[in-house]
C-alpha cells in the first residue's frame, strides 16, 4: 500500500514565525500536492510538484513556498504564517500525469496560527 | 475552467438503506476522469472509486457504483445498504490536464450521516 506520511497531526504556532510542514511519500510517485481544506470550501490546491526541483502554482498560492529537493520529500512552507492561514493541510501524491491511479492521501495537519 | 458542484451539504439514510450523493461537473476537455473520496472524522482522505470519460460502463466497487450520465455531466456515487459506518465527508473530483502534469478539482463535499 501507498503511504503517504504528514510530520505532524497537530501544529500551534504564533503569528509572523516561519512554519514547515513536511510529507513523504514511500512508493516513488512522481507528482506530490499541497492542499488546505476549510469548511465549506472544500480542498483547495496551494502548489504541486511533478518532478524533483519543479513546482506549480496551484489555485491558492499566495503566502506559501514549496521544497522538492528529492523525489519522496515535499515540504510546504509558510514564510511569515498569519491567522487566515489556520486550516487543516493535506499531502497527497499519484503515480505519473497519464495514469489512472489516484492521489494518495496523508492523514493531515491541523495547523492554528495564533 | 473546470468546475465541480456536490448540492448536497448533508445527507441522512437509515442502515441498510441505498443512498445517491450528486455530482455534476464542467468541462470542455473530451477526456477526464471523475473520482470519489471518503473522509471520516479522522480526517483522513480515503479513495472509493474512479470513472474514465470513455469507459463505456459505469464503475462500480463492492458497495459503491458511479451512475456517470455523460451527457448530463453528472457522476453521482451510489451506496448501496448503507452502514454506520459510512458516516463521513464524501468528495467528488474531476481529473484535468495540463502540460506535463495532471491536477484535481475538488467539489465541495456532502457530509453523509447513517442512523441505526
Amino acid at each position: 500500500d501507498v503511504k503517504v506520511t504528514q510530520s505532524s497531526r497537530y501544529l500551534v504556532k504564533r503569528t509572523g514565525e516561519k512554519v514547515f510542514l513536511e510529507c513523504v511519500q514511500d512508493m516513488d510517485h512522481e507528482n506530490m500536492f499541497w492542499y488546505r481544506q476549510d469548511p465549506g470550501l472544500g480542498l483547495r490546491l496551494i502548489y504541486f510538484s511533478y518532478d524533483v526541483k519543479m513546482k506549480e502554482k496551484g489555485d491558492i498560492p499566495e503566502g506559501y513556498s514549496v521544497s522538492r529537493e528529492k523525489k519522496e520529500r515535499f515540504s510546504l512552507i509558510l514564510e511569515s504564517a498569519s491567522t487566515n492561514q489556520t486550516s487543516m493541510y493535506l499531502c497527497a501524491s499519484s503515480l505519473d500525469r497519464d495514469s489512472n491511479q489516484p492521489q494518495h492521501f496523508g492523514d493531515g495537519t491541523r495547523l492554528s496560527i495564533l | 475552467a473546470q468546475k465541480i458542484t456536490q448540492t448536497q451539504p448533508g445527507m441522512f439514510v437509515q442502515e441498510k438503506e441505498a443512498v445517491t450523493l450528486d455530482c455534476t461537473y464542467d468541462t470542455s476537455d473530451p477526456s477526464y476522469g471523475l473520482f470519489w473520496y471518503k473522509q471520516p472524522s479522522s480526517g483522513e482522505m480515503i479513495f472509493l472509486i474512479y470513472q474514465g470519460s470513455y469507459d463505456q460502463q459505469n464503475a462500480t466497487e463492492g458497495r459503491y457504483s458511479l451512475n456517470f450520465q455523460k451527457a448530463r455531466k453528472s457522476a453521482n456515487l451510489v451506496i448501496s445498504a448503507s452502514q454506520l459506518g459510512d458516516s463521513a465527508m464524501y468528495f467528488c473530483a474531476m481529473r484535468q490536464w495540463g502540460s506535463g502534469y495532471s491536477t484535481l478539482t475538488f467539489g465541495k463535499g456532502t457530509m453523509l450521516l447513517v442512523s441505526p
